[in-house]
């Protein structure tokens, strides 16, 4: 089974909306964190937004909001008012046993390709 | 403050060669991450290593691959006899003793021909 899914290959948006990428999990640990990632073109990996499994507030960063549902197993990526720039491959990845000890690989999902247009 | 550095960006390899990856982690961190893109996929982890340890080795192919962090000088991915099922994105993260994030470096694109 599938540790991350992103049921979106490719999304088209216009520029100044919302956006909203999805990204489902599975795991049976009760201590995980999930992260979003942004690829541009370019190829580097940009760290965007982290959400601990105990955390009770959606993790927000700028214009990155993470709408988290745990009960659902839910981790969507929120991004507010849409700009050009944000075009870029968008990958949600997790570690499991989030003891915070930086000591577990990341499991990625294959990823959103998010396209804004003008 | 420099980041992970990777290097080279891009490596070209003919079939049966050898290719060696090099990352210099983030100044204070002691963990590394080693993960590989091919096209149109997500990473998928290979190794982690801390200096002169593999920790988790778990992605890695059984064959033709290893890694070492050595005491002094950059964490090494090494591929021997490299096929064309080789080429892909090869990405090293590092992150700092004790937990924190990951900080990824730019990757080195591998292609063999």
């Amino acid at each position: 089974a599938q540790k991350i899914t992103q049921t979106q290959p490719g999304m088209f948006v216009q520029e100044k909306e919302a956006v909203t990428l999805d990204c489902t999990y599975d795991t049976s640990d009760q201590s995980y964190g999930l992260f979003w990632y942004k690829q541009p073109s370019s190829g580097e990996m940009i760290f965007l937004i982290y959400q601990g499994s105990y955390d009770e507030q959606n993790a927000t960063e700028g214009r990155y909001s993470l709408n988290f549902q745990k009960a659902r197993k839910s981790a969507n990526l929120v991004i507010s008012a849409s700009q050009l720039g944000d075009s870029a491959m968008y990958f949600c990845a997790m570690r499991e046993d989030d003891s915070g000890g930086g000591a577990d690989g990341l499991t990625f999902g294959k990823g959103t390709h998010l396209i804004i247009q003008p | 403050n420099a980041g992970v550095m990777q290097n080279p960006r891009h490596l070209v390899r003919r079939r049966g060669q050898e290719a060696r990856l090099r990352c210099s982690p983030m100044k204070g961190h002691s963990h590394v991450y080693w993960y590989r893109q091919l096209p149109e996929e997500g990473l998928k982890f290979m190794v982690y290593l801390q200096k002169e340890n593999i920790i988790d080795e778990s992605g890695m192919p059984k064959e033709r691959f290893s890694a070492e962090f050595p005491k002094e000088g950059p964490s090494i991915l090494r591929i021997q006899q490299v096929v064309r099922g080789d080429s892909a994105a090869y990405f090293c993260a590092s992150s700092p003793t004790g937990g924190g994030g990951y900080t990824f470096g730019s990757g080195t694109r591998l292609t063999v021909v």
